[in-house]
C-alpha cells in the first residue's frame, strides 16, 4: 500500500526566506506526482504536476523536483510572501488513485 | 468553465438520515472521484469512478454509494448519516493524470 510522508508538518518562516518542503513516497510505481495547496476553509488548487518521466517542474517562484527511485521530492518556494501561507500536500498518483501526504502548514511572518 | 462544481457547500444531518452530495464537471474529464478530509487523517479516496459507467472502491467507502449518471455528473450518497461521517468532502476530475478538485461540502451529522 502506497504511504505518503510530508516533513515537516508545519513551518514558520520570516518573510523573504528560501525554503523546501519534503515528500517522500513508499512505492515507486507512481504515474505522476502533484503539488497542491489548501487555504483554509478551501479546496485544493494544483500547483504543479511532475509526470514519472520527469525531474522537475516550475512554475514561477516554484519548483519541483523528482527523485522516483529514491521516493523523493521537494517543494522549492523562492523569496516567500505572507500569502503563500497555506497547507501545502503533495499526493502520487497510480491507477487513477492519488495517494495523499497530511500536508505541510505554511507560515510566512511579515 | 466552471470546473468541478459541489453542492450543497454545507449541510447538517441528524444520525440515521440520507442525502446526497452532488458534483458536476464540465472539462469532459473520463475520471471522477470522492475524497473525504479530516483532521490528521488528511485526504482519503472513497470512491472513483475511471469513465462513465464504471465506478470503485476507493480506501473508505463504507456507509457510501456512488452514481455516476453522465459523464459529467458523480453524487455521492448516505444512506443513513453517522456522526463519523461528519467531515469535508470533496470531489475531483482528472486528466491526463492532473486532479482538479471542487470547493468542497462541509458536512455535520449530530
Amino acid at each position: 500500500k502506497q504511504e505518503v510522508t510530508q516533513i515537516p508538518a508545519a513551518l514558520s518562516v520570516p518573510e523573504g526566506e528560501n525554503l523546501v518542503l519534503n515528500c517522500s513516497f513508499t512505492d515507486s510505481a507512481i504515474y505522476n506526482l502533484q503539488w497542491f495547496r489548501q487555504d483554509p476553509g478551501k479546496g485544493l488548487t494544483s500547483l504543479l504536476l511532475i509526470q514519472s518521466s520527469q525531474r522537475e517542474q516550475t512554475s514561477g517562484r516554484l519548483n519541483a523536483s523528482l527523485d522516483k527511485s529514491s521516493g523523493r521530492s521537494t517543494l522549492y518556494i523562492a523569496a516567500s510572501q505572507p500569502g503563500d501561507s497555506a497547507t501545502y500536500l503533495c499526493a502520487v498518483s497510480s491507477n487513477y488513485k492519488l495517494t495523499f501526504g497530511k500536508g505541510t502548514l505554511l507560515t510566512v511572518n511579515p | 468553465n466552471a470546473g468541478v462544481t459541489q453542492t450543497p457547500k454545507f449541510q447538517v444531518l441528524k444520525t440515521g438520515q440520507s442525502m446526497t452530495l452532488q458534483c458536476a464537471q464540465d472539462m469532459n474529464h473520463n475520471s471522477m472521484y470522492w475524497y473525504r478530509q479530516d483532521p490528521g487523517m488528511g485526504l482519503r479516496l472513497i470512491y472513483y469512478s475511471a469513465s462513465e459507467g464504471t465506478t470503485d472502491k476507493g480506501e473508505v467507502p463504507n456507509g457510501y454509494n456512488v452514481s455516476r449518471l453522465n459523464k459529467r455528473e458523480f453524487s455521492l450518497r448516505l444512506e443513513s448519516a453517522a456522526p463519523s461521517q461528519t467531515s469535508v468532502y470533496f470531489c475531483a476530475s482528472n486528466r491526463g493524470g492532473e486532479q482538479y478538485f471542487g470547493p468542497g461540502t462541509r458536512l455535520t451529522v449530530t
